[in-house]
This record gives C-alpha cells, structure tokens and sequence, in this order.
C-alpha cells in the first residue's frame, strides 16, 4: 500500500523563507521521522516524532504529526541554500520494523 | 561510534554485468536494512536481517538480488544481471533495536549503461 505520500512534490522558495512539506500515511505508526538526501546521496535523518507526540523541534526545524488524520508536516524556517535536497518522510508500523517512505519533496533554496 | 559504511560509492556497470554491494553496519547493531531508490522516485525496502537470517526479504524485486549475511556483520546485496532499471542509490541501514533508531549508510550509487 502506498503510505507516506508528500506534497508538494517540489518547492522552490527564497533563502530566509519558510518551507513548509506536508506527508500523509495510512496503516497505524509507531513513530514518523524526516529525513533528507543531498544530491542523491546518503540520506540523513533529521528528527523522529513518536505517535504520542504532536509537535517536535530541532533547530530550524518544526514536525507536528495529526495521527486523527494520519499526516505530518515538516516546518524549515529561515531557508538557506544549503537545504536544497529530497526531504522523506518514513514511518514504521506497529506490524513491523521497516520503514515505508514517501516520494520525497525537491525542496530548491535559490540565493 | 563509527556509522554505516557502505561501498562502493559509486558503482557503473554494463548491463548483464554483476555488482556487489557492501554495508557494513554500527558496531553490535544487529538489525541491517536495504532499501534503494531509483529513478528519483520513492525510496522502497528491499529486506531486513536479524543478525545472520533474514527477518523480511519481501520487498526484493526479483532473483537477480541476492543479500547475505554471513556471520552477522557485514551485509553484501548482489545484482546479477544488471539491468537497466536497477539504477538508484542503494541504501543501507542499522539499528541496536527493532523499532527506532535507525543510522543509514551514505549509500551507492549503482548506474547500469
């Protein structure tokens, strides 16, 4: 089943706004996490929500997750050109231990 | 602690050729992932070792894939033949337990001409 589907798929913003990326899923988690690939290379994972929590920060950086709607959504204030990548989301279910992704949003900082 | 190793980086081979890929996981982790991406579309799961044995092998695509184990450490996931559409980065992750905590590899990025 398709689960962890993102929008936009691509966004392209100013440096210094926000981005905001939305990511919707359909089984039961156990947590959400968000992570970004530079330039198709290793992915990093940037912060992990668990199915209790409702929003979480790290930095820049702002998760809520609506479990009522099954969706999440990954807040980058103050953009830079540095985070132009492929922003995931991925969840776990609480059948199993592997991680289902979404297609990812292009996120493009221009200068 | 040192991460998730994975090699080559980068990999180019001719279709029908074989390729083989290795991670080699976070020190005592004994949960080790493949997943891949390819064609800039969605990152998918391809299997899943509990130490040596496969917990889930669901997600490989076909039995030109082959993944082992051998002796709980380092994983290789073999390609054989390459095909065109089995160019993407290929993912590799580890974790100390089953839920959570994941730490993946810089992947490899397999193109197949």
């Amino acid at each position: 089943s398709q689960q962890g589907e993102e929008d936009p798929q691509a966004l392209s913003i100013q440096e210094g706004e926000n981005a905001t990326m939305n990511c919707s899923y359909k089984t039961s988690i156990n947590n959400l996490q968000w992570y970004r690939q530079n330039s198709g290379r290793g992915l990093v994972h940037l912060i992990l929500i668990r199915s209790n929590e409702r929003e979480k920060h790290s930095g820049r950086l702002r998760v809520t997750l609506d479990t009522s709607k099954k969706s999440s959504s990954l807040l980058i204030t103050a953009s830079r050109a540095a985070d132009t990548a492929s922003y995931f989301c991925a969840t776990d279910s609480t059948s199993g231990s592997r991680l289902t992704f979404g297609e990812g949003t292009q996120l493009t900082v221009n200068p | 602690e040192a991460g998730v190793t994975q090699f080559p980086s980068h990999s180019v081979i001719e279709k029908g050729q074989t390729v083989t890929l290795r991670c080699d996981p976070i020190s005592g982790h004994d949960n080790l992932y493949w997943y891949r991406r390819v064609m800039g579309k969605e990152i998918k799961f391809l299997l899943h070792f509990v130490k040596e044995s496969k917990q889930d092998e669901s997600g490989m695509p076909n039995n030109r894939f082959l993944a082992e184990r051998t002796g709980g450490t380092y994983s290789t996931l073999k390609v054989q033949p390459a095909e065109l559409e089995d160019s993407g980065v290929y993912f590799c992750a580890s974790s100390r337990a089953v839920v959570g905590g994941y730490t993946f590899g810089s992947g490899t990025r397999l193109t197949v001409v």
